[in-house]
């Protein structure tokens, strides 16, 4: 596998259990969020975003939770499995509504525990 | 199938040996990207395309150029490689260059410069 996920934070979960992943970012005007995952040998794949307009969106399985006030982004996964071990990363974009540059977190490996 | 292709995937060379790591997208996107991933970095912005023949600096463009003659390609060239392009290298693309679109990523290039 790739070598990016050397010395990263990791979150160790049991299989079932629910998963929360957090991301620190760094902008205040920031306006619109995503989580990646990033399975080893992968490229980063979307998972689900989230605009500044809102606190909470929720996909399949998967939850992401804004809190702007304190500059904080977490992704929730219910009841974990074994597909979802991966490396996640969040992404802002700084620039506002009809910009294109993004700021990529260093991320967080995910390992789920039969 | 709908899809991002790198190739080579992995490349070892040596300093100052031009080379190239092509990208292709078969989805009709008219932006694209080139990221670089680094150990305990995130992904890295080299260059980008909002379309054909529009081609624009991202953070960390030195030692590398692009071209846009088509939609579907982006190549990556590094005209003279050093040590410190080793790297894993990441195409995406998007619709259009809108901060709400979806970015898919390539698999990745895993380049060694000795």
């Amino acid at each position: 596998g790739e070598s990016v996920g050397l010395h990263l934070p990791t979150l160790s979960v049991q299989e079932g259990d629910n998963s929360i992943i957090n991301c620190a970012y760094s902008n205040s005007a920031s306006d619109y969020f995503i989580w990646y995952k990033q399975e080893s040998g992968k490229g980063p794949q979307f998972i689900i975003d989230i605009r500044s307009n809102m606190d909470k969106r929720q996909g399949q399985r998967v939850t992401v939770l804004l809190n702007k006030t304190v500059k904080h982004l977490s992704l929730q996964i219910a009841a974990t499995q074994p597909g979802d071990s991966a490396v996640y990363f969040c992404a802002e974009n700084p620039g506002g509504p009809g910009t294109y540059k993004y700021i990529f977190g260093t991320g967080t490996r995910l390992k789920v525990l039969a | 199938e709908a899809q991002v292709t790198q190739n080579p995937r992995y490349l070892i060379t040596v300093t100052g040996k031009k080379l190239t790591v092509t990208c292709s997208q078969n989805m009709n996107h008219e932006y694209m990207s080139w990221y670089r991933q680094d150990p305990g970095l995130g992904l890295r912005q080299i260059y980008y395309s909002m379309n054909v023949e529009v081609t624009d600096k991202g953070d960390v463009p030195e030692g590398y150029k692009v071209s846009r003659k088509e939609k579907r390609n982006f190549p990556l060239i590094l005209e003279s490689p050093s040590p410190n392009q080793t790297s894993l290298y990441f195409c995406a693309s998007s619709l259009q260059a809108a901060s709400t679109d979806t970015q898919y990523f390539g698999p990745g290039t895993r380049l060694t410069v000795l």
